[in-house]
């Protein structure tokens, strides 16, 4: 089975600063992936970024970047640079053979 | 690109009656199409899996005598909640896995929802 914890259901900052967001997750599956979602008020999943477990390096996309520790089973996010537009929700999500599932949601809130 | 849609995008229907929601992947074939139940200020939990010309495979809890899903073709998901109650009031979300041998078989693509409401 698998699951995926988000202990922050909200997070405040200012535009521009750097935020993080903390997933953790558990799965008895050796091949599994691990994605970011953001689900803006229009409620469109839009895929964030997204890292394959059996690589090493962490995932980059722009101003977003994953901190992948798979001993400790912790995929954050790092919201650089963060933006008015980036205010959303938040899921972190963990893919095994079939199934898709998902965090409970960070409500992300960029002030300006 | 990969773009799935759902229609309708909203929809209001009496107590008792049947609303058929259809999801579609508009530029791309898809094997595996999946059905999400959102509630508010909730994520999302997998009510269902279907691949085409098969049965759908039921999370647990998920009555399938009452939210019926039919993979028709490989471009095509219909999703009818029967005898809708308010308690079905929700945000249905449908996603889409492109036909294995792409770059990344295993990525969902999404579509934008359907709100229902039963009155």
């Amino acid at each position: 089975a698998q699951t995926v914890t988000q202990s922050q259901p909200e997070m405040s900052v200012q535009e521009a600063e750097t935020v993080t967001l903390s997933c953790t997750y558990d799965t008895s599956e050796s091949n599994y992936y691990l994605f970011w979602y953001k689900q803006p008020p229009s409620r469109q999943m839009i895929l964030v970024i997204r890292q394959e477990a059996y690589k090493q390096q962490n995932a980059t996309e722009n101003r977003f970047s994953v901190n992948f520790q798979k001993a400790a089973k912790s995929f954050s996010l790092k919201i650089s640079d963060s933006q008015l537009g980036d205010t959303a929700m938040y899921f972190c999500a963990s893919q095994g053979a079939q199934k898709l599932v998902f965090g409970q949601g960070t409500r992300l809130t960029i002030n300006p | 690109g990969a773009v799935v849609s759902q229609h309708p995008s909203w929809v209001i229907c009496k107590s008792g009656t049947s609303v058929k929601i259809e999801c579609r992947s508009l530029d791309f074939q898809a094997t595996t199409m999946f059905w999400y139940r959102q509630f508010p200020k909730q994520s999302l939990m997998l009510m269902a899996t279907s691949n085409e010309g098969s049965k759908a495979t039921y999370e647990q809890g998920v009555e399938k005598d009452k939210f019926l899903i039919n993979h028709a073709s490989l471009t095509l998901s219909t999703l009818t909640v029967t005898s809708a109650h308010p308690e079905d009031s929700s945000f249905y979300i449908c996603s889409a896995r492109k036909k294995v041998g792409n770059l990344r078989p295993y990525e969902q693509y999404f579509g934008p929802g359907t709100r229902l409401t039963v009155t």
